[in-house]
């Protein structure tokens, strides 16, 4: 059974680096067939893409945090994580990881998501 | 503003039918595969359809999926008070380069 686990701080002070790390399990990160990526949720909004990766390391990011985002993977722990700088209360959202299915190279949709952690962007 | 337009909410009473429509542009659902997914109150969102119309596994087949050009519907039959939940479309768009998503709907069942 295919499992994605976020981990990291709960509460990032404004002007920092918010750092997350997706661990999977049930499944290969290496596999050829899918992405990993992250999603946030501010409170009570919709869902925001924030970029994917591939096993071979090639990265996609949302155009609109492209300047502040870093998404790599660790193949050999089999995880994949995030990183977030200059953050602000803006910020604040429920990050989510997934696996992005997908073929002929184009995203087709996200198969499997962890449970979410709340970030709080707060002095 | 999301790219993609949904209803912010429907509503129907138990056993009857419900549709969300999401609706886009050529630059992604006219050319790209449509996903729903539910999100339950406090849960992570859970996928219900893929390309356009397929169920995964274990997903009941009271939901279902269509697209006609640049709008996508998810149709949700017999419905049941563990049905509600927000829906989001999503899709790839292929001009932004980005996965992007409705607004999302929330069903209440009445």
């Amino acid at each position: 059974q295919v499992q994605l686990q976020e981990s990291g701080p709960g509460l990032v002070k404004p002007s920092d680096t918010l750092s997350l790390s997706c661990t999977v399990s049930g499944a290969s990160i290496s596999s050829s067939s899918y992405y990993w990526g992250w999603i946030r949720q501010p409170p009570g909004k919709g869902l925001e893409w924030i970029g994917s990766i591939y096993h071979s390391g090639n990265t996609y990011y949302n155009p609109s945090l492209k300047s502040r985002v870093t998404i790599s993977v660790d193949t050999s722990k089999n995880q994949f994580s995030l990183n977030l700088s200059s953050v602000t209360a803006a910020d604040t959202a429920v990050y989510y990881c997934a696996r992005i299915w997908r073929d002929s190279g184009w995203p087709i949709c996200l198969d499997y998501w962890g449970q979410g952690t709340l970030v709080t962007v707060s002095p | 503003q999301s790219v993609l337009t949904q209803p912010p909410s429907v509503s129907a009473a138990p056993g009857q039918k419900v549709t969300i429509s999401c609706s886009g542009s050529s630059s992604n659902i006219g050319n790209n595969y449509v996903s729903w997914y539910q999100q339950l109150p406090g849960t992570a969102p859970k996928l219900l359809i893929y390309e356009d119309n397929k169920r995964p596994s274990g997903i009941p087949d009271r939901f279902s999926g269509s697209k006609s050009g640049t709008s996508a519907t998810l149709g949700i039959t017999g419905l049941q008070t563990g049905d509600e939940a927000d829906y989001y479309c999503g899709t790839w768009d292929s001009s932004l380069s980005v996965v992007i998503f409705g607004g999302g709907t929330k069903v209440t069942v009445l």
